[in-house]
């Protein structure tokens, strides 16, 4: 069974750009969530979606977005990039209704310069 | 604001020494994980704790869920360089947030 996939894996962009991070959940895994993970700040919660709907965000501007195929597939977009922006992003897939047991993707290493 | 205190931040011990992590909080959670994260990679799952006084062991990690489900605890035992990682806890608050409530992890090496 494939773990969950997240493309790209390096990305360096500029200030002001925008940039699109994609995630493929485990094949049969409804929940996905999305996480910032900063060396200081350890993991903070993006959003977190189900069955295409997002059921909850954390404390993030609005430049963060994220949507939710319905092949469960997701994407999480941040628009007029900020230097403060570069992070580990992180995605994870569960199985469970509640989001729990989660499985991680390698994450995506942004960098705004 | 739900919370979940993790320590020690940081350890640093030699190989063959033991070892406890602990994980603390005020509220009560319905299910409790464990992650160990490699840098540069996502955070593994290790385990999942249920039910209050639970102890559930993985080779030589040793993890026990508090009896009122507010806390947590991680042992390793000769503890070997392949522990090196950042370990994390993560509880479920089981409120309607869909939102796992993280702790700050702790960053243990084990030196050869």
């Amino acid at each position: 069974k494939a773990g969950v996939t997240q493309t790209p894996r390096y990305l360096i962009k500029t200030r002001g750009q925008q940039v699109t991070l994609s995630c493929s959940p485990i094949s049969g895994h409804r929940s996905v969530s999305w996480y910032q993970q900063t060396p200081g700040q350890g993991l903070q919660f993006l959003f977190e979606y189900f069955s295409e709907t997002q059921r909850n965000k954390g404390n993030f501007p609005g430049r963060f977005s994220g949507r939710q195929f319905s092949n469960s597939r997701s994407e999480m977009n941040v628009s007029t990039l900020e230097l403060g922006d570069s992070a580990l992003y992180l995605c994870a897939s569960s199985s469970t209704a509640r989001g729990t047991e989660a499985f991680f993707g390698q994450g995506t290493r942004l960098t705004v310069v | 604001t739900q919370l979940l205190e993790q320590s020690p931040q940081f350890l640093s011990i030699q190989e063959g020494e033991n070892l406890t992590v602990y994980c603390n909080s005020s509220s009560v959670f319905s299910s409790l994980q464990w992650y160990r994260q490699e840098p540069g990679e996502g955070p593994v799952l290790l385990v999942t704790v249920v039910t209050g006084g639970e102890v559930k062991k993985l080779k030589r990690l040793t993890f026990q869920f508090g009896d009122a489900r507010k806390d947590s605890s991680l042992h390793i035992t000769a503890a070997q360089p392949g522990d090196t990682g950042l370990y994390l806890c993560a509880g479920d608050p089981w409120d309607s947030n869909y939102q796992l409530i993280w702790g700050a992890g702790t960053k243990l090496i084990i030196k050869p």
